[in-house]
């Protein structure tokens, strides 16, 4: 069973706000993910990780950025919440593969975001 | 660029009859290719997967298929129950990235 967790599961925050979403994993896994997923619509990879100290951007131009301290820890942060922001974020962990064969992914439950 | 993509938003399925879910895709670089099943307020879960040097891969009531030549994948869930009612999405990887469709969501009425 996949043991990743993501606070808070709902936020609903006014523009401008500063704001944090929390992932963490218990499973050891050196990879970690963020995506962004409005509804009806595909996941688009924001952020990854290959592991401590080290963080690249994915494929969506996204506004916030993320840091990589602890294997277990991956947090997101917006600086400035805007309306645009709004969607689901979801992050996800794998263990560390080659560039052409891959580890299952496990995902958290995601944040769902509001910005008003 | 959406590399991979799901053209049907929703299916509906009797219990016990076959469902197919479709996805095609533009990369023909890709290694993998994976299908994950998602319940509203969960995270996606991984299903199933399939190499690029295969064209079937089965795991009980689900297989896979995948045609190269046309850039196309299907799930086929048989028989289908109303448990496997969820989004699923296809993903495809290369170079440590994932790719995700837009989700089908399949309804398998009792």
């Amino acid at each position: 069973e996949a043991d990743i967790y993501q606070t808070p599961r709902y936020l609903v925050i006014g523009t401008g706000k500063k704001i944090t979403l929390e992932c963490s994993q218990t499973m050891g896994h050196d990879k970690m993910y963020w995506y962004q997923q409005d509804p009806g619509m595909e996941l688009h990879l924001i952020h990854y990780s290959y592991g401590v100290n080290s963080t690249e951007k994915g494929d969506l131009s996204s506004e916030s950025t993320v840091s990589r301290i602890r294997t277990e820890h991956f947090p997101l942060t917006l600086e400035s919440a805007r309306p645009s922001h709004t969607s689901q974020y979801l992050c996800a962990s794998s263990e560390a593969s080659g560039k052409r064969t891959y580890n299952e992914q496990f995902f958290g439950p995601g944040t769902r975001l509001t910005v008003l | 660029d959406q590399q991979v993509k799901q053209n049907s938003p929703s299916l509906s399925v009797q219990e016990g009859r076959i469902s197919i879910l479709n996805c095609d895709y533009t990369n023909s670089m890709f290694d993998y290719f994976l299908w994950y099943k998602k319940y509203p307020a969960e995270g996606p879960t991984f299903l199933i997967s399939i190499s690029s040097i295969k064209d079937k891969n089965e795991d009980g009531r689900f297989t896979v298929f995948l045609n190269k030549s046309a850039k196309h994948l299907s799930l086929h869930i048989v028989p289908s129950q109303p448990g496997d009612s969820a989004v699923y999405f296809c993903a495809a990887y290369n170079f440590n990235k994932f790719y995700f469709g837009s989700g089908t969501k399949l309804n398998v009425k009792p």
